[in-house]
């Protein structure tokens, strides 16, 4: 299993410019998470989907930043326009249910460093 | 709403030495989970301890245990004979089952561990 991938790892970007980050779950996972990291605020859930239904955005902090699930293995977090405040990390995470344990387990990508200058 | 607080951002200990690290949440349901991930350099997110808010009990990982008080909310890591591969950020989390049976994880703002030699 080669687990959650983001692509891309690195992204600088000019403010004003669209930015869009790139997720593939794990094969099974119905859940899927967008989280974004800084030194302030530590790791923000920004949206999440079950069964590619986003279920909850209201961590999205504004209008700028919309996500998209269209299939089970793919979804995209999108920035337009970007701002320099809106540099961070951004993670993917997708989750199952744990049949021996009951609980989901989240699997977290690698994450994408975002800098927007 | 949830909340997660970790009010040390940063701490050290020395090799071979036991430290805790603190986690305060707030929540009116009766049932959840918690967890400890662990963030080293790399940025990959990795599963150290969990928890079932309806298990009295500890949960114990090797050198790694909770403190889980679930009048106070309060559940605090504990990391017996520090090693220098334990130097990372610590976020808690919090999981409860959503209205759509979907999972969602709250995390703190994380706890800087340094191990010193």
């Amino acid at each position: 299993d080669a687990g959650v991938i983001q692509s891309p790892r690195h992204e600088v970007t000019e403010m004003g410019q669209e930015v869009t980050l790139r997720c593939k779950p794990i094969s099974g996972h119905n859940s899927l998470f967008w989280y974004r990291q800084t030194m302030m605020r530590g790791l923000e859930l920004l949206i999440y989907f079950n069964n590619n239904v986003p279920i909850d955005d209201s961590g999205m902090p504004e209008d700028r930043f919309s996500a998209k699930m269209p299939n089970a293995s793919f979804s995209t977090l999108k920035i337009q326009p970007s701002e320099p405040r809106d540099s961070a990390v951004y993670f993917c995470a997708s989750s199952r249910m744990d049949r021996a344990l009951g609980v989901e387990k989240l699997f977290f990508g690698s994450g994408t460093q975002l800098s927007v200058l | 709403a949830q909340t997660v607080t970790q009010s040390q951002p940063e701490m050290s200990v020395q090799e071979a030495e036991t430290v805790t690290l603190s986690c305060t949440y707030d929540t009116s349901e009766n049932n959840y989970y918690l967890f400890w991930y662990k963030q080293p350099p790399s940025r990959q997110m990795i599963l150290v301890i969990r928890q079932e808010a309806y298990k009295q009990q500890n949960a114990t990982e090797n050198r790694f245990s909770v403190n889980f008080q679930k009048a106070a909310k309060s559940f605090s890591l504990k990391i017996s004979d520090s090693q220098l591969g334990d130097t990372a950020m610590y976020f808690c989390a919090f999981m409860k089952q959503g209205d759509s049976g979907t999972y969602k994880y709250i995390f703190g703002t994380g706890t800087r561990l340094k191990v010193l030699a």
